[in-house]
């Protein structure tokens, strides 16, 4: 059985980071493409980032280039995403999710981030 | 970048046909993916490859995809589907994903 279990989300002030992890379980890790999709409290999902099965090719939204940063660790099946400089805007609930060709089979259940003072 | 519209709200009557629509330029030349999402919950693929069912997604949800817009139809609904549904799509040109704004799908 495939299983994402996210963490690391909480309260953060503006200006500050936080980084997140994503624990993969049920399937070869390192042969799948991983991504970050965050859904802003009662909007819809957007896309943040994305990493390569073997991590050398990483891909960011606009929204978050030269911020946030995506890595991962195949001998721990771990998906990490250092956020930095966060801004009011970064509020959400941040899923990861396992790519299959251009779509996303399986998500996690979601890491609360909330950027406030 | 590239967009990909939807109705906010589409309301259906217990065991009828409700079906969500997803706009874009030319996106019957691209394939279209749909995920339902329950409040509280995480995304669940329904529709993958325009109309192809992923296991376990019953066969009342079906999909289509022609010229500037692709169909979610989910038939003989009930109250277990009433949740948010979104498309997506792969933009080519800037090499990730796109997900359409979302329906709120409500069975009266």
């Amino acid at each position: 059985e495939v299983q994402l279990v996210e963490s690391g989300g909480g309260l953060v002030q503006p200006g500050g980071s936080l980084r997140l992890s994503c624990i993969a379980s049920g399937f070869t890790f390192s042969s799948y493409a991983m991504s970050w999709v965050r859904q802003a409290p009662g909007k819809g999902l957007e896309w943040v980032s994305a990493i390569a099965g073997d991590g050398f090719n990483t891909y960011y939204a606009d929204s978050v280039k030269g911020r946030f940063s995506i890595s991962r660790d195949n001998s721990k099946n771990a998906l990490y995403l250092q956020m930095n400089s966060l801004r009011a805007e970064d509020t959400a609930v941040y899923y990861c999710a396992k790519r299959v060709g251009i779509w996303f089979d399986y998500w996690g259940q979601g890491t609360l981030v909330t950027v406030s003072s | 970048s590239y967009v990909l519209t939807q109705p906010p709200s589409v309301s259906v009557a217990p065991g009828k046909t409700a079906t969500i629509s997803c706009g874009g330029n030319d996106i019957g030349s691209k394939s279209v993916n749909w995920y339902q999402q329950k409040p509280g919950q995480a995304p669940v693929l329904v529709i993958d490859y325009d109309s192809d069912r992923p296991s376990g997604i019953p066969e009342r949800f079906s999909g289509s995809n022609s010229g500037n817009t692709a169909t979610l139809t989910i038939g003989r609904v009930d109250a277990g589907d009433e949740a948010d549904y979104y498309c997506q799509v792969w933009d080519s040109s800037s090499n990730h994903p796109v997900f359409g704004g979302g329906t709120q799908l409500t069975v009266l």
